[in-house]
This record gives structure tokens, C-alpha cells and sequence, in this order.
């Protein structure tokens, strides 16, 4: 079946870096775009980013456009977001997911999710 | 960028309760909207997708409708397993966005 891994969240100070990376089993990684969301402590779900099958094209929220990058590594069957210039208002769980259709130019369902790795800035 | 606005944003209601969650865009999204499940401490889970449509292995006692900018996701006859907070989504073009969600609890 299909399985989103994320790891790489943690603990860090506002100004900092951070790497997530997300293992994707149990289906064809490279036909379809992949997106990451994230959760504040006690709220909504915020869109993040996005990024097409073959990688040309990486979509980003306002709040992280400029800090944060999406990739992806086709061969390794895995999805990235490099966070830089980290603020207190990035904590939240993160989670990788994979959009419901193949091949999509704009993002589409998200389906399924992965477990979410938290991420904390903080000093 | 389109906005989605849910309403109520909690509710209160029992066992065997029919229970309806709205979701109302900021402007027309034909029939581009999903509706998601979150439980406590869990990730959310894909319900319905193009406004109507169930995923697989979800029940029947779920349906949506709508069209345009106004959407509508019911329960039909409230079970224990449903008591979650329920997102609405588009994807009428990036950027994606998400309703505040609804929180329904036990009354």
C-alpha cells in the first residue's frame, strides 16, 4: 500500500535550518506531484508547497516563498523541503502527501498523507 | 488566492444525529473541493474528492454537494467513530487552500 515517511523535523533556533525529507513506498513516485502542509499546535491545515512529477515546478504559500524549498529525488523515491531563515510561526507538524491524480500541473486532492514530523522553532 | 470559509466551526451532536458541515468559497471553483477528516493526534484522511465523490472504504452515511462557490458535506446518521474535525479543500488551481475546519464533538 502506499506509504509517506516523514523525518527530519525537530528543534531549532528562529534563524535556523532545517532539512525534512519524506520516503514514499507502494507507488510510482515519480508520476505524481507531491506536496507538503503543515499544522500549527491547535489549528488549521496550511498548504506549503508543491512540486510536480518530473520536479519543473515548485509552487510555494506566501508565508514560506523565499525560505523554504521543495525537491524531489526520483531515484531515491523521496521529497525534501528545505526550510532556511526558520521563525517562531513555522512550528507545526509537517506533513508530506501525495496528490491524489498523476501527473498534475496544479495540485489536485491529497491523498494519503503521511504521519507528520514536528518541527519547533524556538529559542 | 481563493478563501474557504467553513461553517459552523464546532458542533455539537449526538448518535444518529444527521449533521451538515458547509464550506464557502470566495469565489466560483466549479466542482473542485474536498472534504478531509481529522482525527485527534492522526493525520487527515481524504473523505471526498470533485464535491461528491466517496473514496473508497468511506460510508455511505457520508455525501457531499454543492457547486460554484457554496459546498455542503453531511452525515447522515452520526456514528461514534465520526466525532473528528472536518476540513474542506480546493483545487481550483494553486495556491491550495483549506477551511478552518469544524470540529464536531460529542454533545
Amino acid at each position: 500500500q502506499v506509504l509517506l515517511v516523514e523525518s527530519g523535523g525537530g528543534l531549532v533556533r528562529p534563524g535556523g535550518s532545517l532539512r525534512l525529507s519524506c520516503a514514499a513506498s507502494g507507488f510510482t513516485f515519480s508520476t505524481y506531484g507531491m506536496h507538503w502542509v503543515r499544522q500549527a499546535p491547535g489549528k488549521g491545515l496550511e498548504w506549503v508547497a508543491f512540486i510536480r512529477s518530473a520536479g519543473s515546478g515548485e509552487y510555494y504559500a506566501d508565508s514560506v516563498k523565499g525560505r523554504f524549498t521543495i525537491s524531489r529525488d526520483n531515484s531515491k523515491n523521496t521529497l525534501y523541503l528545505q526550510m532556511n531563515s526558520l521563525r517562531v510561526e513555522d512550528t507545526a507538524v509537517y506533513y508530506c502527501a501525495k496528490d491524489f491524480a498523476p501527473s498534475s500541473f496544479t495540485g489536485n486532492w491529497l491523498d494519503p498523507w503521511g504521519q507528520g514530523t514536528p518541527v519547533t522553532v524556538s529559542s | 488566492d481563493i478563501q474557504l470559509t467553513q461553517s459552523p466551526s464546532s458542533v455539537s451532536a449526538s448518535v444518529g444525529d444527521r449533521v451538515t458541515i458547509t464550506c464557502r468559497a470566495s469565489q466560483g471553483i466549479g466542482s473542485y473541493l474536498a472534504w478531509y477528516q481529522q482525527k485527534a493526534g492522526k493525520a487527515p484522511k481524504l473523505l471526498i474528492h470533485s464535491t461528491s465523490t466517496l473514496e473508497g472504504g468511506v460510508p455511505s452515511r457520508f455525501s457531499g454537494s454543492g457547486s460554484g462557490t457554496d459546498f455542503s458535506l453531511t452525515i447522515s446518521r452520526l456514528q461514534p467513530e465520526d466525532y473528528a474535525t472536518y476540513y474542506c479543500q480546493h483545487a481550483y488551481g494553486l495556491p491550495i487552500s483549506f477551511g478552518q475546519g469544524t470540529r464536531l464533538e460529542m454533545k
